[in-house]
């Protein structure tokens, strides 16, 4: 049973530049969370998707990023042009659309490392 | 305002001692979830441990106990006999309401060095 699987793992970037990074849920799972980790610091929320919708997007900046959950395929968090602030751990974490447990635990992924230059 | 609140950036322990994480939080809505996660150099988050607000005992898993004081709002993270590999950043979380959807807030993190 695959976990949630993020790629790449590591990107590179230029100023100016674009930059997306991919996120495949765990098996069954329909929700889907983007986080950002700057470094020295805990992870922020940034958008909930689930499949075709976005569901809550307060913590994406409001230029530049985007997100996608398409009904096939994995979640795409996608930054244009890129700037050397957006340097961070990008997490991607994924829960089941029917709470199996009491609290619908988040799974992470390992998390994308954007660098740019 | 924060939300939560570790107020330790940094702890030290010895190996096969106990160690307390501590963690304070800020919520009006009585319906809400504490969540423990591990992030060891590797920078996977590892889910540790979860605390309701409805709970009456508090959550035990393992080596991990939460010691939660809901008047205090207060969720810390006890390890019993700690290991060299429990050396990580350990963030607390939390969830509030009772939302179809669980939008999770995070602390700044407490790294935790475990001495052998």
């Amino acid at each position: 049973n695959a976990g949630v699987m993020q790629n790449p793992r590591h990107l590179v970037r230029r100023r100016g530049q674009e930059a997306r990074l991919r996120c495949s849920p765990m098996k069954g799972h329909s929700h889907v969370y983007w986080y950002r980790q700057l470094p020295e610091e805990g992870l922020k929320f940034m958008v909930y998707l689930q499949k075709e919708n976005i569901i809550d997007e307060s913590g994406m900046p409001k230029e530049r990023f985007s997100a996608e959950f398409p009904k096939e395929g994995p979640s795409i968090l996608r930054i244009q042009q890129v700037v050397r602030g957006d340097s961070a751990a990008y997490f991607c974490a994924s829960s089941p659309a029917s709470r199996q447990s009491n609290y619908n635990e988040q799974f992470f992924g390992p998390g994308t490392r954007l660098t740019v230059l | 305002a924060q939300k939560i609140t570790q107020t330790q950036p940094g702890m030290f322990v010895q190996e096969k001692e106990a160690v307390t994480l501590d963690c304070t939080y800020d919520t009006s809505d009585p319906s809400y979830g504490l969540f423990w996660y591990k992030q060891p150099s590797s920078g996977e988050m590892i889910f540790l441990i979860y605390q309701g607000s409805y709970d009456q005992q508090n959550a035990t898993e393992g080596r991990y106990s939460l010691n939660f004081q809901k008047a205090r709002k207060s969720a810390n993270l006890v390890i019993s006999a700690s290991q060299l590999g429990d050396s990580a950043m350990y963030f607390c979380a939390m969830r509030e309401g009772a939302a179809s959807y669980d939008k999770v807030i995070f602390g700044p993190g407490t790294s935790l060095s475990v001495i052998p």
